[in-house]
């Protein structure tokens, strides 16, 4: 069976730091990882993806993560972050195979907080 | 154009009314959701559709009674709801069932007095 962990329910940094959101996952197949973020009171949108190409995914925002199957990772980052980037953050993996193929499995997200 | 759209945004509904909740895209996918959220909580797998017919129903109350009109139509029908029922509805379309990202719409949030 698939999981996800997110290691922080709530993350604050200040306005042009670094961002560090970190998620591990278990999966017995190659997983498909996702990135969603939520702002207030918002559906889900779409930040990044890993489907088995690179390692190392570009999404929008300035927003980038890193596949790490010798660690079973897939943290979030940005170099300089914004106000607009206070959030909550899904990290999610996809079922790929068995009866509940193609559902998606979220960890519980991480709050982030910008501090001006 | 990657839009799902949803409505109404808000809804507030008495124990005994009857309401729908609407989904629509227009990006050809295939494959429609429905899902729940409670407050600082991640979204909860209510429906799946593939190809306009029911794949999933994860053991939902049947006064939660989904239904897909054509591929770009999903709707969620509500009836005799209970207080813990308010939640934010979100609606997902993707490609296909099994493949590729879900796109989310802005939900609908729900409150049962």
């Amino acid at each position: 069976a698939q999981s996800v962990t997110q290691l922080d329910s709530h993350v604050s940094v200040s306005e042009g730091t670094p961002v560090l959101l970190r998620c591990n996952y278990s999966s017995s197949y190659s997983p498909s990882l996702f990135w969603y973020v939520q702002h207030p009171n918002k559906g889900l949108q779409l930040l990044l993806k890993y489907t088995s190409a690179a390692t190392l995914v570009k999404g929008i925002n300035g927003f980038e993560a890193e596949f790490k199957k010798s660690e079973t990772s897939f943290h979030l980052t940005k170099p300089s972050a914004h106000m607009s980037d206070a959030a909550e953050y899904f990290c999610v993996v996809r079922e790929n195979y068995g009866g509940s193929q193609g559902n998606l499995i979220f960890g519980k997200g991480t709050k982030l907080s910008v501090k001006p | 154009d990657t839009e799902v759209t949803q409505t109404p945004k808000h809804l507030v509904m008495g124990m005994t009314n009857k309401k729908s909740l609407k989904c629509e895209q227009h990006m050809g996918h295939r494959a429609m959701y429905w899902y729940k959220q409670k407050a600082k909580k991640p979204p909860e797998l209510m429906f799946v559709y593939s190809y306009e017919k029911l794949s999933i129903n994860e053991s939902v109350p049947s006064r939660f009674s989904p239904e897909c009109p054509n591929s770009s139509l999903l709707n969620l029908h509500l009836h005799a709801l209970q207080p813990e029922d308010s939640a934010l509805y979100l609606c997902a379309s993707s490609q296909r069932l099994g493949g590729d990202e879900q796109y989310f719409g802005p939900g609908t949030r729900l409150t049962v007095t």
